[in-house]
C-alpha cells in the first residue's frame, strides 16, 4: 500500500461530460503529480503541485485542470470529455522537493468515456 | 516524440536466471533515471534509481547500468523470481518532470 488514495476507482461517463478525480497523498507529502496512461502508452505527465501551488506542467489539455487544496488533497477536473480521454489516471505524491525522489503512486482511476 | 523508449514489449525468462530490461533515451537533459514496477490493478512502485553522473547502482537483486554515451540504461534482475513478473517502466527525469517509457512486460516462469 503506497498510502496514496485515489477515488473513484472506476468512472464511466458520456462524451461532453465533466468529471472530477480525487487524490489524497501520503501523509506528510507536499507534492502531488497527475499522470495519464492511455492504451499501449507510457505514463504521460500532466501536472505537479507543491503545497498548493502549480510547480510543473506537462502535456495537459486545456480542457483539463487541477488544483491542490490546503489539506493537500488534489483534484483533476476533466471537461468536454472525448472518447480519446478514456485512460487510467494516476496520482502520485512525493515527500521531498528533491527532483529525483521516488514517486508513490495510487492505484489509479479508470475513466471510460462512451 | 518519444524521449524514452523500451523497445521490447515483453520478455520471458526462467526462474533463477538473469532478466535484462533495456531502455533508450534521447533527451540529454535527463539528470536522473528511475525504474518502476507495476502489477495489474495497482499503481507503479519505485524500484531503483540512478543519477546521470553514475554508471551503476545496485540494490539487492536489482542493478541499473547507465551508458550516457549510448543514451542507454538497463535493469538487471538476478536471480529472477516468479514474483518479479510485472510491467517494468523506465523513466528519465529533469527538474520535476518524469518521462516514462511504454513499459516491458516481464514474465518469470517457474
Amino acid at each position: 500500500d503506497s498510502g496514496v488514495t485515489q477515488t473513484p476507482k472506476h468512472l464511466i461517463t458520456a462524451t461532453g461530460q465533466r468529471v472530477t478525480l480525487r487524490c489524497s497523498p501520503r501523509s506528510g507529502d507536499l507534492s502531488v503529480y497527475w499522470y495519464q496512461q492511455s492504451l499501449d502508452q507510457g505514463l504521460q505527465f500532466l501536472i505537479q503541485y507543491y503545497n498548493g501551488e502549480e510547480r510543473a506542467k506537462g502535456n495537459i489539455l486545456e480542457r483539463f485542470s487541477a488544483q491542490q487544496f490546503p489539506d493537500l488533497h488534489s483534484e483533476l477536473n476533466l471537461s468536454s470529455l472525448e472518447l480519446g480521454d478514456s485512460a487510467l489516471y494516476f496520482c502520485a505524491s512525493s515527500g521531498t522537493t528533491v527532483p529525483n525522489s521516488p514517486l508513490h503512486f495510487g492505484n489509479g482511476t479508470r475513466l471510460t468515456v462512451t | 516524440d518519444q524521449q524514452v523508449k523500451q523497445n521490447s514489449p515483453s520478455l520471458s525468462v526462467q526462474e533463477g536466471r538473469i532478466s535484462i530490461l533495456n531502455c533508450d533515451y534521447t533527451n540529454s537533459m535527463f539528470d536522473y533515471f528511475l525504474w518502476y514496477k507495476k502489477y495489474p490493478a495497482e499503481g507503479p512502485t519505485f524500484l531503483i534509481s540512478i543519477s546521470s553522473i553514475k554508471d551503476k547502482n545496485e540494490d539487492g537483486r536489482f542493478t541499473v547500468f547507465l551508458n550516457k554515451s549510448a543514451k542507454h540504461l538497463s535493469l538487471h534482475i538476478v536471480p529472477s523470481q516468479p514474483g518479479d513478473s510485472a510491467v517494468y517502466f523506465c523513466a528519465g527525469g529533469s527538474n520535476y518532470k518524469l518521462t516514462f517509457g511504454k513499459g516491458t512486460l516481464l514474465t518469470v516462469n517457474p
